[in-house]
């Protein structure tokens, strides 16, 4: 069963550290999506990226966040520095084009100390 | 930004019993898709309804679209303890998806 996989699972680490998160997509999707879940604000969309180029990101705090991808297997999302306000768990998911099912990963847990 | 809002925000019920959960919408869209997401887990798609459909079923659900209100209703019938979770509508807003904040769901045993 094709799946999207995320690592790291968990991460914990100090305020003011680089932060980097990978998405592996499922072969054959031509869209990748970055989500940011927490419990006050729900499931934000953070950037999405068709056939590798950037096509919105404007939910992302362009100061310190950062997205790429580097070739069609590897979407990464980067926190540089990183802050107590971005502890959340972070989605990868994707698709075959921006409005159809998507796939999730299961998501990096994120804690910033 | 949130596109579709669910209500209720949390219900709890009897395993057996059915469950429905709303969603509204605000602009016009293309499609509205309904996804599920255990503690822990990543969101799960469970059915897409196109805006010229009024109603969608598979297997225990059964997802109904009315254009004219913007609003959608996912019923899930005879209801299990493992359907316990989080329901979430998403809608195409600029090209891509917008998920509200979702219906947390217990079914009871």
């Amino acid at each position: 069963d094709a799946r999207v996989t995320q690592t790291p699972r968990h991460k914990v680490t100090e305020m003011g550290q680089e932060v980097t998160m990978r998405c592996q997509p499922i072969l054959g999707h031509n869209t990748v999506f970055w989500y940011r879940q927490t419990m006050m604000q729900g499931l934000e969309l953070l950037a999405y990226f068709r056939n590798r180029a950037p096509l919105d990101d404007s939910g992302m705090p362009k100061d310190r966040f950062s997205a790429e991808m580097p070739d069609a297997t590897l979407a990464t999302l980067k926190i540089q520095p990183s802050e107590p306000r971005d502890s959340a768990v972070y989605f990868c998911a994707s698709g075959l084009n921006p409005n159809q099912p998507q796939h999730f990963g299961d998501g990096t847990r994120l804690s910033i100390l | 930004s949130q596109q579709g809002e669910e209500d209720p925000q949390a219900l709890s019920i009897q395993e057996g019993e059915n469950a429905t959960m709303n969603c509204s919408y605000k602009t016009s869209i293309n499609n509205l898709q309904w996804y599920r997401q255990n503690s822990g887990r990543g969101l799960v798609h469970l059915i897409l309804i196109r805006s010229n459909e009024r109603e969608k079923h598979s297997g225990r659900l059964r997802v109904t679209l009315d254009t004219s209100k913007k609003s959608s209703s996912l019923l899930i019938t005879a209801s299990r303890a493992a359907d316990t979770a989080s329901y979430f509508c998403a809608t195409d807003e600029k090209n891509d998806m917008r998920f509200g904040a979702g219906t947390r769901l217990t079914v009871k045993p």
